[in-house]
């Protein structure tokens, strides 16, 4: 298995709603990262876990929270959004985050719209 | 801090002519330089690392330290060659990986 999955695919939700995004891989990387993209934007890097530790927090606020329960899986719990939260979410993974770091692996993201 | 510059947002050419996506990067460092690719519908996905010096699809790259540049290119475009190209850089010894604003090719038969 080669691919790194993200569920949900789509989701809609309140400005008062909690929900997660939930990314998985089984090629035995042990660095996951969380993207956003913007139309017509590249992807900015939100967090990064290597070992499943919390190595990076691009000064994201605290309105999303990742969560990495081990390393195969990483979430991003969401809560109390702003409308200009809304965007894909591109989860990614790679060997390590110091070999081959930037050889990365790319969901094909849960594209997030808030209300 | 390190800067992708990718000077052209969008770039056309015909099906077989030559073409040449331009990277230009600022870090006074030892970077290493990828070039991603997104097909319409599919995800973003590796196309090439400077290290290994390969050619993949017909295309190649070449790190120039001197111009600071990583410019993609390929002697014949193909219309599957129609994507967004980004390119990106990583510091050496960084968990970050900093992306260009891309290029979207267009190959028109």
């Amino acid at each position: 298995d080669t691919e790194v999955t993200q569920t949900p695919k789509h989701l809609v939700m309140g400005m008062t709603n909690k929900k997660s995004l939930k990314c998985e891989q089984h090629m035995g990387h042990r660095a996951m990262y969380w993207y956003k993209q913007k139309a017509k934007k590249p992807p900015e890097l939100m967090f990064v876990y290597s070992y499943e530790k919390l190595s990076i927090n691009e000064s994201v606020p605290s309105r999303f929270s990742p969560e990495c329960p081990n390393s195969s899986l990483l979430n991003l719990h969401l809560h109390a959004l702003q409308p200009e939260d809304s965007a894909l979410y591109l989860c990614a993974s790679s060997q390590d985050s110091s070999y081959r770091a930037g050889e990365l692996f790319f969901g094909e993201g849960s594209r997030l719209t808030v209300l | 801090a390190q800067r992708v510059t990718q000077p052209e947002k969008l770039l056309s050419v015909f099906k077989g002519a030559p073409v040449e996506l331009k990277c230009n990067y600022s870090y006074s460092g030892s970077p290493e330089l990828f070039w991603y690719v997104q097909y319409s519908r599919q995800r973003l996905q590796l196309l090439l690392r400077h290290i290994s010096r390969e050619s993949i699809k017909g295309f190649t790259a070449d790190l120039n330290k001197g111009e600071t540049s990583f410019h993609l290119k390929k002697p014949f475009a193909q219309e599957e060659d129609s994507a967004m190209y980004y390119c990106a850089l990583r510091r050496g010894g960084s968990e970050k990986l900093v992306f260009g604003k891309g290029t979207k090719l267009t190959v028109n038969p």
